[in-house]
């Protein structure tokens, strides 16, 4: 199997704190994850691509101060929203990939997302 | 660059009909594509993929997918559906070079909902 744990589900919280959200491949080492982004029926916007053991690459547009991702292991990847504000309110979606073979054929497996509203 | 279009945004269908959800892509490079299956407030499942090569591809719960080169399009097929199909489904390609190279483009998916 290929199991991806995203921890909390759900987290409600006031404008100014900031919240970290955990993503963990329990059956397997993800040497890459993912972290998307997906507002109210769109589709997922990839935020950044997180690789253990160095800096997370972020998409265009993304603020890298405001969305600190950290991949210490090859089992746990973390998004910190850093002084969250209720624009920032959405649902976030890890993945993570299992290494070997060609690098682009690997499916990402998902976590079931974390939907973070700020008050 | 790359990108995926999902031409219907909403698909309403009987249970037991067929059913069939189109999905377009355009790539300047090889690419793997893949339908994922969405339930509410849940991540994303792997439906089926494409690598290469036969072109069509199954799932274990009878869907099917034909990957059409010359008309770079990806549709997910149903021949009978059941009311636990209902979610909603997204279309991706991931470049196998280039720029794109790992990267998932997602279309902006299909809400199949089916009515008993």
């Amino acid at each position: 199997g290929a199991v991806v744990s995203q921890h909390p589900s759900r987290v409600i919280c006031k404008s100014g704190t900031s919240v970290k959200i955990e993503c963990r491949s329990l059956d397997f080492q993800a040497t890459t994850m993912f972290w998307y982004r997906q507002f109210p029926k769109q589709s997922l916007m990839l935020m950044a691509t997180s690789n253990e053991g160095s800096k997370a690459t972020y998409e265009q547009g993304v603020e890298k101060d405001k969305f600190l991702i950290n991949h210490a292991s090859l089992t746990l990847s973390t998004l910190t929203v850093t002084s969250a504000h209720p624009e920032d309110s959405s649902f976030y979606i890890c993945s993570a990939q299992k290494p070997g073979g060609v690098y682009g054929n690997q499916p990402q497996h998902f976590g079931d997302g974390t939907r973070l509203s700020i008050l | 660059a790359q990108s995926v279009t999902q031409l219907d945004s909403q698909v309403p269908v009987f249970e037991e009909a067929p059913v069939e959800l189109r999905c377009n892509y355009s790539s300047s490079v090889s690419v793997y594509l893949f339908w994922y299956v969405q339930y509410p407030n849940q991540g994303l499942q792997l439906l089926l993929k494409y690598l290469s090569g036969s072109t069509l591809v199954e799932s274990i719960n009878g869907f099917e997918a034909e990957f059409n080169k010359s008309q770079t399009s990806f549709h997910l097929r149903k021949p009978s559906v059941h009311i636990s199909d209902t979610a909603e489904y997204f279309c991706a390609v991931r470049g196998a070079g280039g720029t794109s190279y790992g990267k998932l483009t997602f279309g902006q998916g299909t809400i199949l909902t089916v009515h008993p």
